[in-house]
Parts: C-alpha cells; sequence; structure tokens
C-alpha cells in the first residue's frame, strides 16, 4: 500500500469558519508534510512532522495549525482564513524525515476554496 | 533563490523519447537530484532520484553529467498520460533536505 489519502477533496469555507484537513498513510513513514499549492504555481512546503513532532514551521501563519495525533495521521486545523488561501492544500509522507535520499509520496490534495 | 533552471515547456511525439533538461550549476557534492512529476489536478509523483551515477527504474532514466551541474530525464517511449509538469529538484540531506519545487518543465505528448 503506497497511498497517501487526503480528506475531504473539496472544501468550501467561510471566512469565520473552523474546518479541519485530514491526511492519512499506512506505509510506517515517520515523517508527514504539508503543502500549498496556488493555482499554476509549483507546491511550497509549510509544515514537516518528524516521529510525530513538529520539526520545520516555514514561517505558516498561525490561521493555519497542524497536528499529528499518531504516526499514520497528519491534520490541518484551519480558522479564520482568508480568500488568498484558496489552494489545493497536498499532505506527503516519507520512510525517513529529512534523511537520506528518502522519496516523498503526495496524496491528491484537498482543493480549499475561502469565501 | 532557484537551485534547478529547467525550460518552462517542451512538447514531444508519442511514442519517442522525451528527454527533460535540468542545469543546477550550484549543485553542493552532497546533494541528490530529484525529479518529480505533477499530472493536471493531481498530487506530484515520485519519478527517480541520483547523486552521481545514471539511474533507471520501471518509469524512466536519469543522466547525470560528470560534473553534475546538469542532468537530464528521459521517459523512452512517452505516452499521452505522461503530459504533466516535471519538476527537477535539487535536495540535501539532514537540515537542507526540504522538498523545493520549482516552476518545472511542462511536458505535452502530442498523438
Amino acid at each position: 500500500d503506497t497511498e497517501v489519502t487526503q480528506t475531504p477533496k473539496h472544501l468550501v469555507m467561510g471566512m469565520t469558519n473552523k474546518k479541519s484537513l485530514k491526511c492519512e498513510q499506512h506505509m510506517g513513514h515517520r515523517a508527514m508534510y504539508w503543502y500549498k499549492q496556488k493555482a499554476k504555481k509549483p507546491p511550497e512546503l509549510m509544515f514537516v512532522y518528524s516521529y510525530e513532532k513538529l520539526s520545520i514551521n516555514e514561517s505558516v501563519p498561525s490561521r493555519f495549525s497542524p497536528e499529528c495525533p499518531n504516526s499514520s495521521l497528519l491534520n490541518l486545523h484551519l480558522h479564520a482564513l482568508q480568500p488568498e488561501d484558496s489552494a489545493l492544500y497536498l499532505c506527503a509522507s516519507s520512510q525517513e524525515p529529512l534523511g537520506e535520499s528518502y522519496e516523498q509520496y503526495f496524496g491528491p490534495g484537498t482543493r480549499l476554496t475561502v469565501t | 533563490d532557484a537551485k534547478t533552471t529547467q525550460p518552462p515547456s517542451m512538447d514531444c511525439a508519442e511514442g519517442r523519447a522525451a528527454n527533460l533538461p535540468c542545469n543546477h550549476s550550484t549543485i553542493s557534492g552532497n546533494e541528490y537530484v530529484y525529479w518529480y512529476r505533477q499530472i493536471h489536478s493531481q498530487g506530484p509523483q515520485y519519478i527517480i532520484h541520483g547523486l552521481k551515477n545514471n539511474e533507471t527504474n520501471e518509469m524512466a532514466s536519469l543522466i547525470i553529467t560528470e560534473d553534475r551541474k546538469s542532468s537530464t530525464l528521459i521517459l523512452p517511449h512517452a505516452t499521452l498520460r505522461d503530459t504533466a509538469v516535471y519538476y527537477c529538484i535539487v535536495r540535501g540531506t539532514g537540515a537542507n533536505s526540504k522538498l523545493t519545487f520549482g516552476k518545472g518543465i511542462t511536458l505535452s505528448v502530442r498523438p
């Protein structure tokens, strides 16, 4: 099983809403990642979790709050987002965090629209 | 600070080899060259990576020049399903091992 799953596939939320994105992998990977991808742009790293601990936060605004409840799950809690936060949010995992030559497996993404 | 330079786009005929170039003239000795691709509206997909030697897997071949300042991804028999954005990424290890995506090259495979 080399699959990273993400739910929901699409999400529309208002600026005052609170919502969460979910990511799951069952490959025994110990590193998980959140990326943000705006239209026609490359993915940009947001957060890295290493052995269930946050190891990298790429200066992401606090309205995005990541959580790693266990080694298979990664959540991204959203609160008070702005319309410019509308994007494709990608989750990825890799066997080891930031190690030598470990490829990342990406999920299909959640397409978020903030109204 | 882009570590790699790729042409914005290229096309090739179905069934022919697609050769995608990448320049990484500032690559360090412990940095790997990775290739990912992203088919429209999907998550990126790992293709191949290498350090010094040429590499081949079921998807593609990676040719790295001896001075490591450039590389070429080869899709031996391109199909319409290979139409995608291909990202060449230079990645270190340890604290410098984040995947930083550049603009990539859009490959269009024509029938």
